[in-house]
């Protein structure tokens, strides 16, 4: 069965204090595998797509990073601004059908 | 400007009625989802629709109910069947990844539905 894991559940941060959320998949087949931004209330916005392991994609203060197994979205001095949850999703090979994780709630302390 | 829109905002309903939750887009895009999202527990596709007239159930469809007419609209009907329609509701749209590329799935502002 296809399944994400995302880890921690929730990370306080103080600005400035980089740190790494983590996304586990277990996948058949990964055609691709998509970082979302989501704010209380709202919809998910798109960040990134990553293809295939070793690449990375960068945006502002997020880096993403993919191997075989995970991905890293790695966040470089977060602002306040950066707090919301981010969520990891996998696409399967032969499906359409996105598999989400539960997410990370991010909150960062000015 | 091209996106997604989803109406209402809010949305109230007494047990028993029928409501229907609206979603449009102008990107183009040939596949469309409706998604539920409850807290702790992620999105969970309730249906999905890859070509005009065409719809296939997602994980969760019992007590749902939808139609694709045109490839710019994918409206949700909650029935009275649904025994636990609160929630916030997600509509979202794609390209078809047929190149092996894309599958990104660009997201509407929501609904929240509540349950009088």
């Amino acid at each position: 069965e296809d399944q994400v894991t995302q880890s921690p559940e929730a990370l306080r941060l103080q600005e400035g204090e980089s740190s790494s959320l983590n996304c586990s998949y277990t996948v058949s087949g990964l055609r691709g595998l998509f970082w979302y931004r989501q704010d209380p209330g709202k919809g998910p916005e798109f960040l990134f797509t990553l293809y295939s392991a070793g690449e990375e994609k960068e945006k502002e203060r997020l880096k993403a990073t993919l191997t075989k197994k995970e991905s890293f979205l790695h966040i470089t001095a977060p602002k306040p601004e950066d707090s919301a949850t981010y969520l990891c999703a996998v696409l399967p090979g032969g499906s359409e059908k996105l598999v989400f994780g539960k997410g990370t709630k991010l909150t960062v302390n000015p | 400007d091209g996106g997604i829109t989803q109406s209402p905002k809010y949305l109230f309903r007494k047990e028993g009625q029928n409501v229907t939750l609206s979603c449009e887009q102008n990107l183009n895009h040939d596949a469309m989802y409706w998604y539920r999202q409850d807290p702790g527990q992620g999105l969970r596709l309730i249906y999905y629709s890859q070509i005009v007239n065409d719809f296939q159930k997602g994980d969760i469809a019992e007590g749902y109910s939808v139609s694709r007419e045109k490839k710019e609209s994918f409206p949700l009907t909650v029935t009275s069947a649904q025994k636990n329609p609160t929630a916030f509701y997600l509509c979202a749209s794609s390209i078809l990844s047929t190149s092996g590329r894309g599958g990104e799935q660009f997201f509407g502002p929501g609904t929240r539905l509540t349950v009088l």
